[in-house]
């Protein structure tokens, strides 16, 4: 049974440029969510989508966009990066949108370098 | 808001040494606290959970108790492994609050033979 696969798993960008990053959620999923976790930090909460819809958003800028398809996957959209973009972007999965204790599946991450 | 305040690392201890890394919250309500654990290169796995206090979660000899008195969620194991090396962080989740975790910002465990 495969987990949350991310993609891809590295990428370089320049400041001004856009990118995406795609997520499939563990079978069975139908929930998604994404974090961003700056080098030494603990993972901040993006956004989350359920039902194809963005249901709660974090402290996040409208730079930051998202989507998900009608299998569940999704997709996190950066705009006009910033330097302070680098991170590394997990994608976590879960069934329904929970009451605070349901288990989030986390993949392993796309690492982005904004140079 | 919601915060997580973990000790800082890195903790460096020896094989079969007994383990305690402190964590304590800020909430409203009662929310359900987490232990991840990541491996180098590797995402977030749930290590343990517990969804109402005084309740213990434990998993591969790792344990923590939910104390609402105390705000605290402190992990422990009775002997460490060298395979336990990793990052292991604190989190929290409202009730009610979806998929919107708290994370505080890790401590790095480090374990020598």
């Amino acid at each position: 049974d495969a987990g949350v696969t991310q993609s891809p798993t590295h990428l370089i960008k320049t400041r001004g440029q856009q990118v995406t990053l795609r997520c499939s959620p563990k079978s069975g999923h139908d929930t998604v969510s994404w974090y961003q976790q700056a080098l030494g930090q603990g993972p901040q909460f993006i956004f989350q989508y359920y039902e194809e819809e963005e249901r709660q958003r974090g402290n996040f800028p409208d730079r930051f966009s998202g989507h998900q398809f009608p299998n569940y996957s999704s997709e996190l959209n950066v705009n006009a990066l910033l330097l302070g973009d680098s991170a590394l972007y997990l994608c976590a999965s879960s069934l329904v949108q929970g009451s605070g204790a349901n288990v989030l599946t986390f993949g392993a991450g796309s690492r982005l370098t904004v140079l | 808001g919601n915060s997580v305040t973990q000790m800082e690392g890195p903790v460096t201890l020896s094989e079969e040494a007994f383990l305690t890394i402190n964590c304590t919250y800020t909430a409203t309500g009662y929310p359900s606290l987490f232990w991840y654990v990541q491996y180098p290169g590797e995402g977030l796995q749930l290590l343990l959970k517990a969804t109402k206090a005084d309740d213990k979660g434990s998993n591969k000899g790792f344990e923590a108790t939910y104390r609402k008195e105390t705000t605290s969620f402190h992990l422990e194991k009775g002997s460490v492994q060298v395979s336990d090396s990793a990052v292991y962080f604190c989190a929290l989740n409202q009730a009610g609050g979806g998929n919107k975790l708290t994370f505080g910002t890790g401590t790095q465990l480090k374990v020598e033979l």
